[in-house]
């Protein structure tokens, strides 16, 4: 069984477009995070949500929305997309938001904006 | 000013031999943890070994290890008998303090370790 698993994996675009990408995990963790990686594999975290409250919103766009309908589940969504969003994003899970356990990442969705 | 340094953009080890990574961190936290994460080509995100910055005895699994110097504020990763499905991207995090009493994972930009044959 897959711990946290994304869709898609891969997602090609057009500037301008608005996209989704899913992200679910089945280890009854309470908190979930989203996270960018560059082309020089640079890994930024972009959101964090403890039991569906935002706590980590790391400046990032307001083009960029994400939602968590429940502690499982934490989607985000991408309007007017730019070049400059081409990355990789993983998704990733842990038991709490205290910094102290091993968060577990999804296989990454790689998002390339043309 | 950066909380995590990877000094090593690169390291190339022969098959067999072992290899240390170099992690060094930045905190104020009396209390803190440190993790590593290695990347393969294929792109997941795998957690390797903790280091509680309490424990007694330096973290192993396996045959990874942390050479962990809390006065030096370092925790190398050493990766022993190291094999060809070692080449990979290897990441150190902590956590990071955050406005709000909040703690954001911080993750350093990682070093390429290639296994020569």
């Amino acid at each position: 069984d897959t711990a946290v698993s994304q869709t898609p994996k891969y997602l090609v675009t057009q500037m301008g477009n608005d996209k989704s990408i899913k992200c679910e995990q089945n280890l009854g963790h309470d908190t979930m995070y989203w996270y960018k990686q560059d082309s020089k594999k640079f890994l930024k975290i972009m959101f964090s949500y403890n039991n569906k409250e935002l706590i980590i919103n790391e400046t990032v766009p307001n083009r960029f929305s994400p939602k968590s309908p429940d502690k499982a589940h934490l989607n985000l969504h991408i309007n007017s997309l730019e070049l400059g969003d081409s990355a990789v994003y993983f998704c990733a899970s842990s038991q709490d938001d205290s910094g102290w356990d091993t968060q577990y990442f999804g296989p990454g969705t790689r998002l390339t904006v043309l | 000013a950066q909380k995590i340094t990877q000094t090593q953009p690169g390291m190339f080890v022969q098959e067999k031999e072992a290899v240390t990574l170099d992690c060094t961190y930045d905190t104020s936290d009396p209390s803190y943890g440190l993790f590593w994460y290695k990347q393969p080509s294929s792109g997941e995100m795998i957690f390797l070994i903790y280091q509680g910055s309490y424990d007694q005895q330096n973290a192993t699994e396996g045959r990874y290890s942390l050479n962990f110097q809390k006065a030096r504020k370092s925790a190398n990763l050493v990766i022993s008998a190291s094999q060809l499905g070692d080449s990979a991207m290897y990441f150190c995090a902590m956590r990071e303090e955050a406005s709000g009493g909040s703690y954001i994972p911080t993750f350093g930009r990682g070093t390429s370790l290639i296994v020569h044959p």
